[in-house]
């Protein structure tokens, strides 16, 4: 079973929709990330989750927003994208946010196109 | 605030042939270092990381990887490629936070 899933993998929506994406981990990992990886640009951090805390918010524009009910789980919810927000949403989830134990375990993505 | 660079863009090689990819980051604290690769199609995984001891770190198919804490580095190594190694490479470290280098693309040749 693959370790951290994504859903869905290809979204396109128009800047009015809302929807959101869903990570789900199945490696009893404490931590919990969203990525954006966008062409030409290195990945970018966007949100850390520790036990279902949010423990870094990296100057992501408020029309993201994550959720995180519980240590399995988090969500990325969208409203009013822009065009150039289209990306791969990437998850990722570590057994420790810090230390020795913090090599990230990545998703599939989710391959997202704002029109 | 930390950055991470790595070298070369593309790096096109025959197989056989031997690898080393750069990498380099800037922070003056105690660092976590890794090296991802994201074969086409497939996900981003892990092919090693350093926390602390030994600074030459193996990995998984026959990857290493030395740190050099003087030179703030953490180049990738494999002495003999094969054409199922073509895939990007990402380095990334962990100071403050999770910081990844803009991927390196290798090309292996058969």
């Amino acid at each position: 079973e693959t370790g951290v899933t994504q859903t869905p993998r290809h979204l396109v929506m128009g800047m009015t929709n809302k929807k959101s994406l869903k990570c789900e981990q199945h490696l009893g990992h404490n931590a919990m990330y969203w990525y954006k990886q966008s062409a030409k640009k290195p990945l970018e951090l966007m949100f850390v989750y520790s036990l279902e805390e949010r423990v870094e918010n990296n100057s992501v524009p408020s029309r993201f927003s994550p959720e995180c009910p519980n240590s399995s789980h988090l969500f990325l919810h969208l409203h009013t994208l822009q065009p150039e927000d289209s990306a791969l949403y990437l998850c990722a989830s570590s057994q420790e946010p810090s230390g020795a134990r913090n090599e990230q375990f990545f998703g599939p993505g989710t391959r997202l196109t704002v029109l | 605030a930390q950055s991470v660079s790595q070298h070369n863009h593309h790096v096109i090689l025959s197989e056989a042939a031997s690898l080393e990819l750069g990498c380099n980051y800037s922070y003056g604290g105690t660092v976590n270092l890794f090296w991802y690769v994201q074969y086409p199609g497939q996900h981003l995984q892990l092919l090693l990381k350093y926390f602390s001891g030994d600074p030459l770190v193996k990995g998984i198919k026959g990857f290493e990887a030395e740190f050099i804490k003087s030179k703030f580095s953490f180049n990738l190594r494999k002495p003999s490629v094969q054409w199922s190694d073509t895939a990007e490479y990402f380095c990334a470290v962990y100071g403050q936070n999770f910081v990844f280098g803009p991927g390196t693309r290798l090309s292996v040749l058969p």
